[in-house]
């Protein structure tokens, strides 16, 4: 059970176009979905958290403008990078909690993001 | 100081083994810590949740908490080649937020 999945595994796009990444609980409802990056060698960096109905919760820093977040279903999140630059390049990472009582998240597999 | 530290790394320890991973949070109201292995390249996996003082056993990993002393620790026993990858700590703070830590690099040498 907690199976998260994430699509596209990898992308490349060029710069200045968009890019929409989804993330999908598959065996359970989530409320609440989060959405990572992270830079070869370097720790996990929270952008934000994704709420079910409302709007999603950004991390100091992060622009809301640039990096749209969905959160439609109790199911399913997207994130989509606009206007998508070289520096965008990453590893996002989604993750989702099956209980609102419990803390544990479960993570997708991860997008690799290429912006050329 | 931040949230929640670990070292870095890299830890090195001999096939067979007892691997030791650290971790020290600031929150005193925390309640809920986690264990999550990340493999190069690969998104993190969740190994334990622990959430009371003592230890906790789950096959060849023991989780120990001490919320007096905020550390949390790993144990891997018999430690694999395949044991080889990030630890990452992270800690539920009393103001309902998961902070990961930066992660340890273990490598399990044959």
């Amino acid at each position: 059970g907690a199976v998260v999945s994430q699509h596209p595994s990898w992308v490349i796009c060029k710069s200045g176009t968009s890019v929409k990444i989804e993330c999908r609980s598959l065996d359970f409802q989530a409320t609440t979905m989060f959405w990572y990056r992270q830079f070869p060698k370097q720790s996990l960096m929270l952008m934000a958290t994704s709420n079910e109905g409302s709007k999603a919760t950004y991390e100091q820093g992060v622009e809301k403008d640039k990096f749209l977040i969905n959160h439609a279903s109790l199911t399913l999140s997207t994130l989509t990078v606009t206007s998508a630059h070289p520096e965008d390049s990453s590893f996002y990472i989604c993750s989702a909690r099956p209980s609102e009582a419990s803390y544990e998240q479960y993570f997708g597999p991860g997008t690799r993001l290429t912006v050329t | 100081q931040k949230e929640v530290e670990q070292n870095s790394g890299p830890l090195s320890v001999p096939e067979g083994a007892i691997a030791s991973l650290n971790c020290t949070y600031s929150d005193r109201g925390s309640q809920s810590f986690f264990w999550y292995r990340q493999y190069s390249g690969k998104s993190p996996e969740l190994i334990m949740s622990i959430y009371s003082n003592g230890d906790k056993e789950d096959g060849r990993f023991t989780a120990q908490l001490n919320k007096a002393s905020q550390y949390v620790s790993l144990l891997i026993r018999d430690s694999q080649p395949s044991d080889s990858a990030t630890y990452l700590c992270a800690v539920k703070t009393s103001y309902d937020k998961v902070i990961f830590g930066p992660g340890t690099s273990l490598s399990v040498i044959p």
